[in-house]
């Protein structure tokens, strides 16, 4: 597609639950990055991957949060033992360029409840 | 550690009118200074971007001013629309960086 797909758009667990979040960025955008808003906030970076590496996995808050990049394409972002602090938006970003030059998908709302 | 700070929280405008949005930050290893625009539902769009080594960069109706001494940049948004009415962020990083510090947002409603 044209744009970043992320699936689901919502997604409402049961605290202590495990979920996955999906982002299929722009084809070719060998940059992708993973950003965590909550309401009324700016976009917090989680992590970045330059291919199938983490280039920087300094945002995840926790190890509870891991995420993977295994054809240098899609990227799931996985969060165990989900808490109600976890509830946000969860966007997905991807670049040709690292750095600048973003594209945004519309993110997933992770409700935990 | 908020790295670049915001304001006004909101901002309300008359149709016609200019809005200003100001951002200040604290890491002069900041290169990259972009603008985004957010409507509800969507995630952030880039709007415009300076980098320092010019003073104002200007697209359509948008133009960021950049003061690189007082590390300040704001976005002016002139002629104001209905249509304009959404969130603002602006947000820097370093060329080489990996990430984008963005500021807290700035709710804008222009009044038709």
């Amino acid at each position: 597609g044209a744009g970043v797909s992320q699936t689901p758009s919502n997604k409402v667990t049961e605290k202590g639950k495990y979920v996955e979040l999906r982002c299929d960025p722009i084809s070719g955008h060998t940059a992708l990055y993973w950003y965590r808003q909550s309401l009324g906030q700016g976009p917090e970076f989680l992590i970045y991957f330059q291919g199938t590496g983490a280039a920087d996995d300094s945002g995840l808050p926790n190890d509870r949060f891991f995420a993977v990049r295994p054809e240098g394409s899609v990227s799931t972002l996985k969060i165990q033992r989900t808490e109600r602090g976890d509830s946000a938006v969860y966007l997905c970003a991807s670049s040709l360029n690292p750095g600048y030059g973003y594209t945004f998908g519309s993110g997933t709302r992770l409700t935990v409840v | 550690q908020q790295q670049v700070k915001q304001s006004p929280q909101s901002l309300i405008v008359q149709k016609g009118g200019i809005s200003i949005i100001n951002c200040a930050y604290e890491n002069t290893a900041f290169d990259y200074f972009p603008w985004y625009q957010q409507f509800p539902g969507k995630g952030p769009a880039l709007l415009i971007a300076i980098r320092p080594d010019v003073s104002e960069k200007k697209e359509g109706r948008f133009t960021i001013s950049f003061n690189k001494s007082a590390k300040q940049f704001s976005l002016h948004i002139m002629d104001s629309q209905p249509g304009d009415s959404a969130t603002y962020f602006c947000a820097a990083s370093k060329t080489s960086g990996s990430r984008l510090t963005f500021g807290e947002g700035t709710q804008l409603t222009v009044n038709p």
